[in-house]
């Protein structure tokens, strides 16, 4: 998606390892999120960003940690993964709080696999 | 639970209207009506929103009834390309509620 990417797009690992997903834009947007995504759930939202340094959680916020230290990375960190954390994660943008007035824009997401 | 009830599935014809139904009886005076797309393993991909007035973008229109209790989603002219899973979702402008709630959607199929 243009302005926004996600890395890695897919990796495994092992349970009880600390794992970091990155969401890098250049919108140079205020906001941003992390969701996950599995079957049966739709999109939940994880944690989220409105400035440097400034973050808060989401609903489904247990296990997990982030960082904001410029506007344009967001990190997501699985302190010590664990197999009920293999899913689907996007990270998403938007200039205005939680998608107003312009919706979100979503990353391409990357399909994390804990074994 | 989801504020928003729609269809599980749909078939379209390609180059006809796709007609996108969506229900929010329960939709108060200050909450827009968004809808996204999200195609098989891709991030979900906004489409349009709207509060009382219907709106048209290049990709979509959106019609919502008088009442605002129910709204469709058209896109006039469907292609291939448009098969997805299409999401009807209500928030408030300034509701600073993260709790966005994203049902399961609509799958629409295009047909040749």
């Amino acid at each position: 998606d243009a302005g926004i990417t996600q890395s890695p797009r897919h990796k495994v690992t092992e349970t009880g390892t600390p794992v970091t997903l990155r969401c890098h834009q250049t919108e140079n947007h205020r906001y941003m999120y992390w969701y996950r995504q599995d079957p049966g759930h739709g999109l939940r939202l994880i944690h989220y960003s409105y400035g440097v340094k400034d973050t808060d959680k989401g609903e489904v916020s247990d296990g997990y940690s982030v960082s904001r230290s410029k506007t344009e990375d967001f990190l997501l960190t699985l302190e010590s993964a664990t197999s009920s954390q293999t899913s689907v994660y996007f990270c998403a943008i938007s200039p205005t709080g939680f998608g107003a007035n312009y919706g979100y824009t979503f990353g391409s997401g990357t399909r994390l696999t804990v074994v | 639970d989801a504020k928003t009830t729609q269809p599980p599935s749909m078939d379209c014809a390609e180059g006809r209207a796709a007609n996108l139904p969506c229900n929010h009886s329960t939709i108060s005076g200050n909450e827009y009506v968004y809808w996204y797309r999200q195609i098989h393993s891709q991030g979900p991909q906004y489409i349009i929103h709207g509060l009382k007035n219907n709106e048209t973008n290049e990709m979509a229109s959106l019609i919502i009834t008088e009442d605002r209790k129910s709204s469709t989603l058209i896109l006039p002219h469907a292609t291939l390309r448009d098969t997805s899973v299409y999401y009807c979702i209500v928030r408030g402008v300034m509701d600073s509620n993260y709790q966005l709630i994203w049902g399961a959607g609509t799958k629409l199929i295009i047909k040749p």
